[in-house]
């Protein structure tokens, strides 16, 4: 089953504008995670936040996290042409091991 | 190895056979995962292995479906009597520690479409 969902779905904008990804899920997190896939095969972890962690920087990556509302967003600044692949968050429960539980997914699509 | 390599990349079956996957982890990685995914859907968590021991198997779909990791190293997933409805990329990943708290490395998926 699914934890978490995405939103938008699908998000089509121009290179150098920036992106926005928002994730919601429904139970108590260790942590969340995001990745990206390429042509629906391997993923690519991108960055980590802890349940303690509000905020999080990597590159032109920008992770925050919500725990009262449940949700996480990414802001992926100054898009680039390379960044169109699908992202996926995923959160880790807090039950003693970290099995991560995928979201459904945003298709990102950057126009040159 | 550098990443998780899996093997085949891409297998066609008849409905009815059996296929096994092979997922080879990152080196001195502990904890494998498996995962499928369905065209347009996220991963969907199938089995967790930490060493030798399947530590949590509660996503295999039935038991149809088996993984093993005898070595604490490479792990096969197994399915039996496929049915069409198995058809999907099955992914494995690993990490260093249990939990995978920094983050899985996955490998490439093999595609599976049983016709």
């Amino acid at each position: 089953s699914q934890q978490g969902e995405e939103d938008p779905q699908a998000l089509s904008i121009q290179e150098g504008e920036n992106a926005t990804m928002n994730c919601s899920y429904k139970t108590s997190i260790n942590n969340l995670q995001w990745y990206r896939q390429n042509s629906g095969r391997g993923l690519v972890h991108l960055i980590l936040i802890r349940s303690n962690e509000r905020e999080k920087h990597s590159g032109r990556l920008r992770v925050t996290l919500d725990t009262s509302k449940k949700s996480s967003s990414l802001l992926i600044t100054a898009s680039r042409a390379a960044d169109t692949a699908s992202y996926f968050c995923a959160t880790g429960m807090n039950t003693g091991f970290q099995k991560l539980v995928f979201g459904t997914g945003t298709r990102l699509l950057v126009s040159p | 190895g550098a990443g998780v390599s899996q093997t085949p990349s891409n297998k066609v079956t008849e409905k009815g056979k059996y296929v096994e996957l092979r997922c080879d982890p990152i080196s001195g990685h502990t904890a494998l995962y498996w995962y499928r995914q369905s065209l347009g859907q996220g991963p969907e968590f199938l089995i967790y292995f930490q060493g030798t021991g399947a530590a949590d198997d509660s996503g295999l779909p039935n038991d149809r479906f088996f993984a093993v990791r005898p070595e604490g190293s490479v792990s096969t997933l197994k399915i039996q009597r496929t049915e069409r409805g198995d058809s999907a990329v099955y992914l494995c990943a690993s990490s260093p520690e249990a939990g995978g708290r920094g983050g899985y490395t996955f490998g490439s998926g093999t595609r599976l479409t049983v016709v």
